[in-house]
């Protein structure tokens, strides 16, 4: 079965500091990766996904996310840390299946000025 | 296009009631979905349908049950509310089923309903 770990459930850091975002996974088979980020009282946006090709995924509001086959991580990134980051980011994985999406447990970004 | 929307965005029942969550879409996907995310779980998935006419159990169907209504609409009911079933629920749509070979495509989220059984 497939699973999704992320690795820290609160994150803090500062203005302009650097984001890291860690999420490990285990599956079967290649898997089809993804990133949300919920923003307060507001359902679930797509951040950027992997599915085949480039394993360097850009995607929207400047981060960025790359697929390391032997690590089995989805580590998401962003060089410089907004006010308006703040929010709690989700990785997820489609199931061998290929239908059912696995969420992780989530990661909340605090973001200090 | 309004997206996904559900209705109501807050409810509270007392335990054994019994009340639907109402889904709607308008951008004409086959997918739909209902999840429940609780504090530090992240999302489970409740049930799905693939396609008009189609429903199937998920992670945690056990309380629930869906009807898909037409291409729009995916219901879910809780016939007999109890306290555990206390939480935030999302619909979800995506453009096709994810079938052996086909990438998936992208879910696009309701608001949520926030819903408490005392």
């Amino acid at each position: 079965a497939q699973s999704v770990t992320q690795l820290g459930s609160h994150v803090s850091v500062s203005e302009g500091a650097l984001v890291l975002l860690r999420c490990n996974y285990s599956s079967s088979v290649p898997p089809y990766l993804f990133w949300y980020v919920q923003y307060p009282n507001q359902g679930l946006q797509l951040l950027l996904k992997y599915t085949t090709g480039a394993t360097l995924v850009k995607g929207i509001n400047g981060f960025e996310a790359e697929f390391k086959k032997s690590e089995t991580s989805f580590h998401l990134t962003k060089p410089s840390a907004h006010m308006s980051d703040a929010a709690e980011y989700f990785c997820a994985v489609i199931n061998t299946g290929g239908f059912k999406t696995i969420f992780g447990a989530g990661t909340r970004l605090f973001v200090k000025a | 296009n309004a997206g996904v929307t559900q209705t109501p965005k807050f409810q509270v029942l007392k335990t054994g009631q019994s009340m639907t969550l109402q889904c709607a879409q308008d951008m004409n996907h086959n997918s739909m979905y209902w999840y429940r995310q609780d504090p530090g779980m992240g999302l489970r998935l409740i049930y799905y349908s693939a396609s008009e006419g189609t429903t199937d159990k998920g992670e945690v169907p056990n309380g629930y049950n869906v009807s898909r209504l037409n291409k729009r609409e995916f219901s879910l009911r809780l016939e007999s509310a109890a306290p555990s079933q206390t939480s935030v629920y999302f619909c979800a749509s995506s453009q096709r089923g994810t079938g052996t070979g086909r990438a998936p495509d992208t879910q696009y989220f309701g608001p949520g309903t926030r819903l408490t059984v005392l």
